[in-house]
């Protein structure tokens, strides 16, 4: 079975900061790989997704992941944050093919001081 | 792409009460279908999916239940509802085959007095 990990519960950035959150999957393969974004009282928006080829994904709202199957990583990052993107952050992983259960971490919270 | 459409919204009920939850899904056919609830300050906590009509898989024994009467409707129910029933309840869906992007709708806030 597929796990992920985000290991930072908090993180906290000034507003124009570069930002990168963390994300590390156990799977006996490359899964498929996914990163949503979650404001408060709100479901989850897909920012991007990789599934195979380049390992640089880019996505909406100028986020972008990089996949590093040595690491067993897909850390997201932003150039320059902005206030609106403080919100909740989930990394999922599926298996490729199947019945798609996707797992997800338990999620980061991003806060931007202005 | 897809939406998805969960109601209602918000919702409080007293413990022991009944609960139904439904979503439905446009803008794709045959579509995995999935529950699950997000505690305060929690992730996701994957609850019932389905892969077609009347095909439900539960993930958590509890004292919900789910159902799908059609192709893009999900319903989730309970007879009596406890205090740790609380939560964020999220829909999802993905698309043909279940080789896709999964897509969520905007949640019910459920409080359980």
């Amino acid at each position: 079975a597929q796990s992920v990990t985000q290991p930072d519960i908090h993180i906290t950035v000034s507003e124009g900061a570069s930002l990168e959150l963390r994300c590390n999957y156990s799977y006996g393969a490359t899964p498929y790989l996914f990163w949503y974004v979650q404001s408060p009282g709100q479901g989850l928006q897909l920012l991007l997704k990789y599934f195979s080829g380049d390992t640089l994904v880019q996505g909406i709202k100028g986020f972008e992941a990089e996949f590093k199957r040595s690491q067993s990583s897909f850390n997201l990052r932003k150039p320059s944050v902005h206030w609106s993107d403080a919100a909740e952050y989930f990394c999922a992983v599926a298996p490729p093919g199947g019945s798609y259960i996707p797992t997800f971490g338990r999620g980061t919270s991003l806060i931007v001081h202005p | 792409s897809q939406t998805i459409h969960q109601w209602p919204a918000t919702l409080v009920q007293p413990v022991g009460s009944p609960l139904s939850l439904e979503c439905t899904v446009e803008g794709t056919s045959n579509p995995n279908l999935y529950w699950y609830r997000q505690a305060a300050g929690r992730g996701l906590q994957l609850l019932f999916y389905s892969v077609g009509i009347g095909q439900i898989s539960s993930e958590v024994p509890q004292n919900l239940s789910a159902s799908r009467p059609q192709d893009r409707q999900f319903i989730l129910s309970s007879k009596k509802l406890l205090l740790s029933d609380s939560g964020f309840y999220l829909c999802a869906s993905t698309g043909l085959a279940g080789i896709d992007t999964q897509y969520f709708g905007p949640g019910t806030r459920l409080t359980v007095l």
